[in-house]
């Protein structure tokens, strides 16, 4: 059975950083492309970062480029993401989520809620 | 970059068909796969309709998806409607560099 699941949210304090991570079970995980997604309460759903199954080819929405790193461990079926210089704004919950060959994101965490906040 | 527009919100009684749009800003609607996510509350997205209109197994006939290419837009339809449709829809697409969702849909199913 796929599995993600993540964690590293909290509570953070604006201009701190956080690590999320998310753990992969139940696939190859070296095998696949994957995504963060975030979701602010009550809005819609975006998208924020893709890493290729290497971890070679790296995008960002433009709405965090600079701040947020995105990277992967295939020998531990980890993802992570690196966020710096937190605002108030990147409250959200925040989703892995795994991409197959139709660049459809087939499976997706529980989340992971991270709240910006002094 | 292109943009993904849905309607904020459909309703309708159960029983009944709806169509929830999605028009993309520029490029070709046709040029990449339109995927669609139902959001229950507290819960993580879903996969409805992926390709633009396969469906995935366990998701029911009445959920089907479409492209037209003249308004530039992609449909999700959910016939027969039950009160177990009640959720958000996303549609979402991608192109060379980045995953683009729309904003929502919320279904109301009265």
């Amino acid at each position: 059975e796929v599995q993600l699941v993540e964690s590293g949210g909290g509570l953070a304090q604006p201009g701190g950083s956080l690590r999320l991570s998310c753990a992969a079970s139940g696939f190859t995980f070296s095998s696949y492309e994957m995504n963060w997604v975030r979701q602010a309460p009550g809005k819609g759903l975006e998208w924020i970062s893709y890493i290729s199954s290497s971890g070679t080819t790296i995008y960002y929405a433009d709405s965090v480029k600079g701040r947020f790193t995105i990277s992967r461990d295939n020998a531990k079926n980890s993802l992570y993401l690196q966020i710096n210089s937190l605002r108030a704004e990147d409250t959200a919950i925040y989703y892995c989520a795994r991409e197959n060959n139709d660049w459809l994101l087939d499976y997706w965490g529980q989340g992971t809620l991270v709240t910006v906040s002094s | 970059n292109f943009m993904l527009t849905q309607p904020h919100s459909v309703s309708e009684s159960p029983g009944k068909t709806i169509t929830i749009s999605c028009t993309r800003s520029s490029g070709s609607i046709a040029t990449n796969y339109v995927q669609w996510y139902q959001q229950r509350p507290g819960s993580a997205p879903t996969t409805v309709i992926y390709k633009d209109n396969q469906r995935p197994s366990g998701v029911p006939d009445r959920f089907s998806g479409s492209i037209d290419s003249s308004s530039n837009s992609a449909s999700l339809t959910i016939s027969g409607l039950k009160t177990e449709d009640e959720a958000d829809y996303y549609c979402q697409s991608y192109d060379s560099s980045n995953r683009v969702f729309g904003g929502g849909t919320k279904l109301t199913v009265l």
